[in-house]
């Protein structure tokens, strides 16, 4: 099954907090596992991404948790600012081929 | 670099009319696809090339043709729009060996009335 499952569709923060999205997948053929963040009117643009032989990656403020075992994925932005909000997409890439596979999206509103 | 750039940004047609999408990569990457995005859906793959002259379907390919014929361009024909073709489009592109690093373009809007 090649599918990426996200939630929430839509989250709301307050300035400062941590936001969580999270996914999961069924496909153990997949071998990287990126998130995109995307601004109104723009395309998406690659935030971070991690491989599956790898629990955490951090960069800045953003982290990936992996959970293999669990097929899930996370992303954390900590100290969320107005500035982070977008629509966020989890994806899988398929082991052995180009192509990515999407979640849906979540749309992230950090309020001030 | 100019990225990847994709034309027209809006555009309007009437169900039955036919048109190409342009796109564009001056990054010398091999992989270039082409995406919709619906609200709630996410981004679907319309069509993929690994290189010139080499194309392949994706997740929804049908109503769509595609060709490579040089690295750098990857066009995208809708070949009697349908409302359901209603939508923005992405084009993409990514070196093979990063595949999950993709560079995505501005997008289209596409208005089918």
């Amino acid at each position: 099954q090649q599918q990426v499952k996200q939630s929430p569709q839509s989250l709301i923060v307050q300035k400062g907090g941590i936001s969580i999205i999270n996914c999961a997948y069924e496909n153990t053929a997949f071998d990287y596992f990126p998130w995109y963040q995307q601004f109104p009117g723009k395309g998406p643009a690659l935030l971070i991404a991690i491989r599956p032989d790898v629990s955490e990656k951090k960069e800045g403020r953003f982290t990936i948790s992996f959970n293999k075992s669990a097929k899930q994925f996370s992303l954390h932005i900590m100290d969320s600012q107005p500035g982070d909000s977008a629509t966020y997409f989890c994806a899988a890439s398929i082991h052995n081929t180009d192509k990515l596979i999407f979640g849906t999206g979540t749309r992230l509103q950090v309020f001030p | 670099n100019a990225g990847v750039t994709q034309t027209p940004k809006f555009q309007v047609l009437k169900t039955g009319q036919s048109m190409t999408l342009q796109c564009a990569q001056d990054m010398n990457h091999e992989y270039m696809s082409w995406y919709r995005q619906d609200p709630g859906m996410g981004l679907r793959l319309i069509h993929y090339s690994v290189g010139a002259g080499i194309t392949d379907q994706g997740e929804v390919p049908n109503g769509y043709n595609v060709s490579r014929s040089t690295t750098e361009d990857f066009p995208l024909r809708l070949l009697s729009a349908a409302p359901s073709q209603t939508s923005v489009y992405f084009c993409a592109s990514s070196y093979r060996i990063r595949p999950y690093e993709q560079y995505f373009g501005p997008g289209t809007r596409l208005t089918v009335t």
